[in-house]
């Protein structure tokens, strides 16, 4: 049972433009979402991430948004960037368990 | 944050034989994280490793295939042992630091076994 996925693995979007990444849970006791983004050859680095008790965050050029009754999150990127083309995975974070749980991630790329 | 490298990038490995990944933390951490990342696929933690006791194994990995020590605050081991063509990966440590929610990963080490 893959409890955080994104459906999309690849997203290809025009430089300037919005890309939005998908994410869906099904476990009601994740209380922090969090977006990562890998280049190749490179290890994860964190993004953004939203407490359970909001439903938006923006930092920048990205805003991360919770929909708790739909157990769904999205990230947006605005404008796209040609550097912002990575592979973005989405966790979710149970803190009486203490670890995170890892969507399969979206490749995205933004054409210049 | 935290600068974490890893020991080897890369490496080509023959069946049946073992490998052992370095993990080093430019400042002392409580919680190393081990974790496998198999092609096209997600990331899977393998095992939480706390200095000074046994790192806590997650479903399906078992201490005898993927022992890990952790002997102080800066630094851990883990090792793929007795490997098979479906131990291929990549192998990522990742710490915690500040909110416990945010890691911080290490580059990884391609594993390809052959």
């Amino acid at each position: 049972d893959q409890q955080v996925k994104q459906n999309s693995p690849s997203l290809s979007v025009q430089e300037g433009r919005i890309s939005i990444l998908n994410c869906d849970y099904t476990n009601s006791m994740f209380d922090y979402f969090l977006w990562y983004k890998k280049y190749p050859a490179e290890g994860p680095t964190f993004l953004i991430s939203i407490s359970s008790i909001k439903d938006k965050n923006e930092d920048g050029r990205f805003t991360v948004f919770l929909n708790k009754s739909a157990k769904h999150l999205s990230l947006h990127i605005v404008p796209s960037q040609p550097g912002d083309s990575a592979v973005y995975f989405c966790a979710a974070y149970n803190t009486n368990a203490g670890k995170s749980t890892f969507g399969d991630g979206t490749t995205l790329t933004v054409k210049p | 944050s935290a600068v974490i490298s890893q020991k080897p990038s890369r490496d080509i490995c023959q069946r049946g034989t073992s490998l052992t990944i370095q993990c080093q933390v430019d400042s002392q951490v409580t919680m190393m994280f081990w974790y496998r990342q198999q092609p096209g696929q997600s990331l899977t933690l393998i095992a939480t490793a706390n200095q000074g006791s046994e790192a806590t194994y997650e479903s399906g990995f078992v201490i005898d295939k993927f022992p890990i020590s952790r002997p102080n605050l800066t630094f851990s081991t883990l090792t793929v042992s007795n490997m098979s063509p479906e131990d291929s990966s990549i192998y990522l440590c990742s710490v915690e630091i500040g909110r416990g929610y945010e890691q911080y990963f290490g580059p990884g080490t391609r594993l390809t076994v052959t």
